[in-house]
């Protein structure tokens, strides 16, 4: 069984705090990882995306990853309460689109 | 403006009724993806389709079934033999199914009640 796991939440940080989002993976061979928002009630939308072991940066946005222990991380510096939202992890165990595997998302609640 | 526009939003439907969630897109997008999104779960993959004409199964397409006649669109018929098809339901596309970039373009979700 494929799987990808999420903590459900809710995560609630600070204002101007750092959030940290985990997610795990089972299948070894997966080789790429994205991490979507969705605000409540709306659609998921993409705001990073990782293939390569180590972090990729985009703004105050941080992705991780480390394929031996399987999983991948979102790291939001400079919480805003306008991060508030689910964070929602999809892997790839496959080479298409159609193979992606997704966690149940983790809610992020940022107080002023 | 470019997307994916999804109708209706909300519906509700009687036990044993088929009903059909329309989903189409003006993004020039090769694939479409049909998705259900239930609490506590991650989107699951009902159906998809890389070309016009072309569709293939997902996860969980029992009691579900789809059209693909033109590019641009991409229905979703939930039949009465889908026993638990209370759900939110996301129509997707992306350029081409085999791009591997996992950037897919979502519609706003349809949220489907049964009474």
């Amino acid at each position: 069984q494929k799987e990808v796991e999420q903590n459900s939440g809710p995560l609630s940080v600070p204002e101007g705090a750092i959030a940290s989002l985990n997610c795990t993976y089972s299948d070894r061979g997966s080789q790429s990882f994205f991490w979507y928002r969705q605000y409540s009630g709306k659609s998921p939308e993409l705001i990073m995306f990782i293939y390569s072991n180590g972090d990729k940066e985009d703004g105050r946005f941080t992705a991780q990853l480390n394929k031996a222990s399987q999983y991948v991380s979102l790291l939001i510096r400079d919480s805003q309460p306008s991060d508030s939202a689910t964070y929602l992890c999809a892997v790839n165990m496959g080479d298409s689109n159609y193979q992606l595997i997704w966690g149940a998302g983790t809610k992020l609640i940022i107080k002023p | 403006d470019g997307g994916i526009t999804q109708s209706p939003k909300y519906l509700f439907r009687k036990e044993g009724q088929n009903v059909t969630l329309s989903c189409e897109q003006n993004l020039n997008h090769d694939a479409m993806y049909w998705y259900r999104q239930d609490p506590g779960q991650g989107l699951r993959l009902i159906y998809y389709s890389q070309i016009v004409n072309d569709f293939q199964k997902g996860d969980i397409a029992e009691g579900y079934s789809v059209s693909r006649e033109k590019k641009e669109s991409f229905p979703l018929t939930v039949t009465s033999a889908q026993k638990n098809p209370t759900a939110f339901y996301l129509c997707a596309s992306s350029i081409q199914e085999t791009a591997n970039t996992g950037e897919l373009f979502f519609g706003e979700g349809s949220r489907l009640t049964v009474l």
